[in-house]
């Protein structure tokens, strides 16, 4: 079965400080991995992507998330965060037989709150 | 430039009500989604539309009847609205092709209570 688990619901950080949320996954096939980023009053917007080789993947706005297989794990981090940061981020999952349909799995979500 | 709009952006509604979400797309996308997202609960695929005539169930389809009479619009319909339909409803559309290469595109989301 398909899951998608993001274990923190709300994250408070210092501007300037380093972030990191979790995600643990649970896919019976190769798995597509994604992270969105949701500020208030709008959609889903794609931070970054990972389906295969390097496993550190670069996104939009500094973000970065690194793939670990032996965890099922595809953590997604910032060195520095911005107050501007300050959203909701849903991890994903997709691929196999869903790909081509475009199916995805999300996480409950993760609320970021950015203290001055 | 447009992308995927949703209307309305908010409703309030009695229970037994009826109602429609219209979600239009200006990208020519074949595929179409309807989604509801719950607080502590991510999304949630209600139905899928992989082109004009055609739709699926998706995870949370029970209540919900959709319709893809043409390419750019897919339309979610409440015919007796009820309590447990209070969310916040978002559409996305997307090329064919794999997920990781035509990703979808959000629209801002239809906040619906239900009273």
């Amino acid at each position: 079965a398909q899951s998608v688990t993001q274990p923190d619901i709300h994250i408070t950080v210092s501007e300037g400080a380093s972030l990191e949320l979790r995600c643990n996954y649970s896919y019976g096939a190769t798995p597509y991995l994604f992270w969105y980023v949701q500020s208030p009053g709008q959609g889903l917007q794609l931070l970054l992507k990972y389906f295969s080789g390097d496993t550190l993947v670069q996104g939009i706005k500094g973000f970065e998330a690194e793939f670990k297989r032996s965890q099922s794990s595809f953590n997604l981090r910032k060195p520095s965060v911005h107050w501007s940061d300050a959203a909701e981020y849903f991890c994903a999952v997709g691929g196999g037989r869903g790909s081509t349909l475009g199916r995805l799995y999300f996480g409950r979500g993760t609320q970021l709150t950015v203290w001055p | 430039n447009a992308g995927v709009t949703q209307t309305p952006k908010f409703r309030v509604l009695k229970t037994g009500q009826s109602m429609t979400l219209l979600c239009a797309q200006d990208m020519n996308h074949e595929y179409m989604y309807w989604y509801r997202q719950d607080p502590g609960m991510g999304l949630r695929l209600i139905h899928y539309s992989v082109g004009e005539g055609t739709t699926a169930k998706g995870e949370v389809p029970d209540g919900y009847n959709v319709s893809r009479l043409k390419k750019q619009n897919f339309l979610l319909g409440l015919e007796s609205a009820a309590p447990s339909q209070t969310s916040v409803y978002f559409c996305a559309s997307r090329k064919p092709g794999s997920i990781l290469n035509q990703p979808q595109h959000f629209g801002d989301g239809t906040r619906l209570s239900i009273l």
